[in-house]
């Protein structure tokens, strides 16, 4: 079966600007977690949605952002985007739990 | 806050023999660890996951040990191959706590010399 997929691949984006990314979890998944990955600081959880409620939220400020639709197809936003904003973003999906992740090949944002 | 620790950045071993990547996790509350493989330029790949109450688990190629005393883990591979070179990461969750998502560590970038 098909996999998590992510789009956009790349992304390049001016700072101040937003930015929003899309995940298409594996199919009757319900779960789906972003994750933030830099070199700096590794890979960090942004937060998790289950059935279109925001289920768990990590340590980030509020210009990040994100929703689930019915389908469990998932976006984040990011707003007044800074340049430490520059990451991999990570999306995850699971039936009912984190131990079932599975990670899409992310999307690599780049604020200039 | 709590986190899971990596003890090197870099691990460099022979074709053939077996490898070991060791993490530390601070959480003794976490009841959940998982071993992943992270490409370049793909996302974290699942190898191979442990629960609080077990202390050993295999797979194919692969061992987890938890020893939860000291609070250590490792992930073994064994006959290591170059496919094998990647970054590991360990992971650990609290499942009680309101699941606030997997704790990373840091990484171990395992490279394979032929």
């Amino acid at each position: 079966k098909a996999g998590v997929t992510q789009t956009p691949r790349y992304l390049i984006k001016t700072r101040g600007q937003q930015v929003t990314l899309s995940c298409s979890p594996i199919s009757g998944h319900r779960s789906v977690s972003w994750y933030q990955q830099t070199p700096g600081q590794g890979l960090q959880f942004l937060f998790e949605y289950f059935s279109e409620t925001q289920r768990n939220k990590g340590n980030f400020p509020g210009r990040f952002s994100g929703r689930q639709f019915s389908n469990s197809r998932s976006e984040m936003n990011v707003s007044t985007l800074e340049l430490g904003d520059s990451a991999l973003y990570l999306c995850a999906s699971s039936g009912q739990s984190v131990a079932g992740y599975t990670f899409g090949s992310g999307t690599r944002l780049t604020v200039v | 806050g709590e986190s899971v620790g990596l003890h090197l950045p870099t691990l460099s071993v022979q074709e053939g023999d077996n490898s070991i990547i060791n993490c530390a996790y601070s959480n003794s509350a976490s009841d959940y660890f998982i071993w992943y493989k992270q490409e370049s330029g793909k996302g974290p790949q699942f190898i191979i996951d442990i629960r609080s109450n077990m202390d050993k688990r295999q797979g194919q190629r692969v061992t987890v040990l938890l020893n939860k005393t000291v609070k250590h883990l490792s992930l073994q591979i064994a006959a290591t191959q170059p496919g094998d070179s990647a970054v590991y990461f360990c992971a650990e969750l609290y499942s009680g706590g309101g699941a606030d998502g997997l704790t990373f560590g840091k990484g171990t970038h395992l490279i394979i010399q032929p």
